[in-house]
Parts: C-alpha cells; structure tokens; sequence
C-alpha cells in the first residue's frame, strides 16, 4: 500500500513564525504536489515537483516555498506565517509512469495537516 | 485553462435513494476526468477516473460516471445510497495522466438521511 505521512495531523503558529511541514512518501515516487483545501473553494495546487531539487509553482504560490532535497520528502514552507493560511494543507505524490493502470495513473494523498495561524 | 465546476456544494439524499453529484468541465483539449472521495479526517483517494477508454466508468463502491461531451459533464451517480457513501467528492480534471497536475472543483459535500 502507497503510505503518504504527514508530519502532524494539527498545527498551531503564531503570525509571523516560520512554519515547516513535511511530507514523506514510501513508494519511490517521482511527482509530489502540496495543495491547501478551504470551504467552498475546493483544492488548490501550491507547488509541485516532478523529480528531486526540481518544483514548480502551482495556482497559488504567493506566501510559500518548498524544499525537495531527498525523493521521498517534499517540504512546504511559509517564511513569515499570516492568518489568511490558516488552512488544510494536503501532499500527495504520484508515479511518472504514462499508463492508464489506475495503480500508476493516480495521486495519493496523506490524512492532511490542519494549520491554525494566530 | 481547463477547469470544473460542481453544482452543489451540499447534497442530502435518502439512504436507499439516487445519488446525483454533478461535474462540468472546461477544457480546451480533450480531457481526463476524474473523482475523487474524502472521506472525514482522511485524505482523498481516487473512485474513478475517465480517460477515453469509454465514455461510462465503473469505480469503487458502486459508483459510476459518464463522460457526456455534447453536455461537457461527467456527473457522478450511485443508484442506492449507503450511510458510508457519506463524505466530500470532487471532479478533477488533467490534460494529461492523473498523476501529473490536477485542477479540482470545490466539492460537493454529501449527506445521507437514515
């Protein structure tokens, strides 16, 4: 089974805290992605990576930076925390295989890390 | 740009009755389709997904959808609800694999009435 962990399940930070989250995968994936989920807006594509020291920004890039030094960990990180990203943060990761196996051609996503800044 | 659009942020249906959870998507390629359920405290995992192969698609747990290219939907449908059906789904649409970038709707919330 396709294991995505998250570093912590919730998280409380004060405005202006440098804040790290991270993600691990343990299925040797190529792609990782990291997305925040709000209300009414469904989820939004922050970063994403296609291979180790590459990314790439997503829909919503403004506020956060990522680090992607080792395959399996994806890192986000918000430099100077705000209340507006008070969110639910999920990573997912995904092979780069191009097949339509469902078991490849698919993302899988860690339990989420629920983010309350102050 | 491709995106989706989802009518119906809530949706309460009978234990027993039709699911209905719509999808319509913009694209200005041929698209890949897909749904996705969250259910509470966990993350998404994928309940189908179109890709060409036919236009109606068999996924887990009884679900199924139809991609519809005249009408641009690919709503989700169960004939017979369960209280497990209970959770958010959201379409999500590519212009390539699933595995690569994904641009989702904003959910439909579903709830089912005992």
């Amino acid at each position: 089974d396709v294991k995505v962990t998250q570093s912590s399940r919730y998280l409380v930070k004060r405005t202006g805290e440098k804040v790290f989250l991270e993600c691990v995968q343990d299925m040797d994936h190529e792609n990782m992605f990291w997305y925040r989920q709000d209300p009414g807006l469904g989820l939004r594509l922050i970063y994403f990576s296609y291979d180790v020291k590459m990314k790439e920004k997503g829909d919503i890039p403004e506020g956060y930076s990522v680090s992607r030094e080792k395959k399996e960990r994806f890192s986000l990180i918000l430099e100077s925390a705000s209340t507006n990203q008070t969110s639910m943060y999920l990573c997912a990761s995904s092979s780069n295989l191009r097949d339509r196996d469902t078991s490849t051609d698919t993302q899988y996503f860690g339990p989420g890390t629920r983010l309350t800044v102050l | 740009a491709q995106s989706v659009t989802q009518l119906g942020s809530h949706v309460s249906v009978s234990e027993g009755a039709l699911v209905l959870l719509r999808c319509n998507y913009s694209s200005s390629v041929p698209p890949y389709l897909f749904w996705y359920v969250q259910y509470p405290n966990q993350g998404l995992q994928l309940l189908l997904k179109y890709t060409s192969a036919a236009t109606l698609v068999k996924g887990i747990n009884g679900f199924e959808a139809e991609f519809k290219k005249s009408e641009t939907s690919f709503h989700l449908t169960k004939p017979s609800a369960h209280m497990s059906d209970a959770a958010e789904y959201f379409c999500a649409v590519s212009e390539g694999f699933g595995n690569e970038k994904l641009t989702f709707g904003t959910g439909t919330r579903l709830t089912i009435i005992p």
